[in-house]
């Protein structure tokens, strides 16, 4: 069975500065995804970056890049030029590559806060 | 824009009553997924279902069942609620295939009293 940890229950920014959110995975697999979701206040989870295991370069979105070290089973994202809109509940998530029917294994959350 | 629908933002329900969660769906995923977040435990699987009338148990599956008649709808059923349901339930739908995003819905958050 796979799991996810975030060690960071809770975290905080000033606008316009850069923070990074942790995320330890332990898995047998050796081809499986990861992404990170972010659920404001509203509630609406939606997806923020993906990473495929097997692609070395780590991916980027915008002001979201993120830091996957494979040996290590760490996802972090980092998230530059903090706005108050990133204000959100942020959950790191594993996916098997085959047979999984797309179930995600989320890891506990960190509420990330933005400061004006 | 796709969409998730989940029938109820919020409910209240009493001990032992039977307690249905709806879900809709317009993107014509063959996923779709009932998942339960708490504080500290994150979102964990109750069932998932990847055809018409095709359910599979997940890591929290005591205590519900699923319903799956037509491909856009996934119903959650609580046989007798219990105060320990009292908690947000997401549904979520995705195409088949690796790295496929999960589309969300907005929750309901149920309390049993």
């Amino acid at each position: 069975a796979q799991t996810v940890t975030q060690s960071q229950p809770e975290m905080s920014v000033q606008e316009a500065e850069t923070v990074t959110l942790s995320c330890t995975y332990d898995t047998s697999e050796n081809n499986y995804y990861l992404f990170w979701y972010k659920q404001p206040p509203s509630r609406q989870m939606i997806l923020v970056i993906r990473q495929e295991a097997y692609k070395q370069q780590n991916a980027t979105e915008n002001r979201f890049s993120v830091n996957f070290q494979k040996a290590a089973k760490s996802f972090s994202l980092k998230i530059s030029d903090s706005q108050l809109g990133d204000t959100a509940m942020y959950f790191c998530a594993f996916m098997k590559h085959r047979t999984s029917y797309g179930k995600l294994t989320f890891g506990q959350g960190t509420i990330l806060t933005v400061h004006p | 824009d796709v969409k998730v629908t989940q029938s109820s933002r919020y409910l209240v329900k009493r001990t032992g009553e039977k307690v249905f969660l709806e879900c809709v769906q317009d993107m014509d995923h063959e996923n779709m997924f009932w998942y339960r977040q708490d504080p500290g435990l994150g979102l964990r699987l109750i069932y998932f279902s990847y055809d018409v009338k095709m359910k599979e148990k997940g890591d929290i599956p005591e205590g519900y069942s699923v319903s799956r008649e037509k491909k856009e709808r996934f119903s959650l059923i609580l046989e007798s609620a219990s105060t320990n349901q009292t908690s947000m339930y997401l549904c979520a739908s995705s195409l088949p295939g690796g790295s496929t995003e999960a589309f969300f819905g907005q929750g309901t958050r149920l309390t049993v009293v």
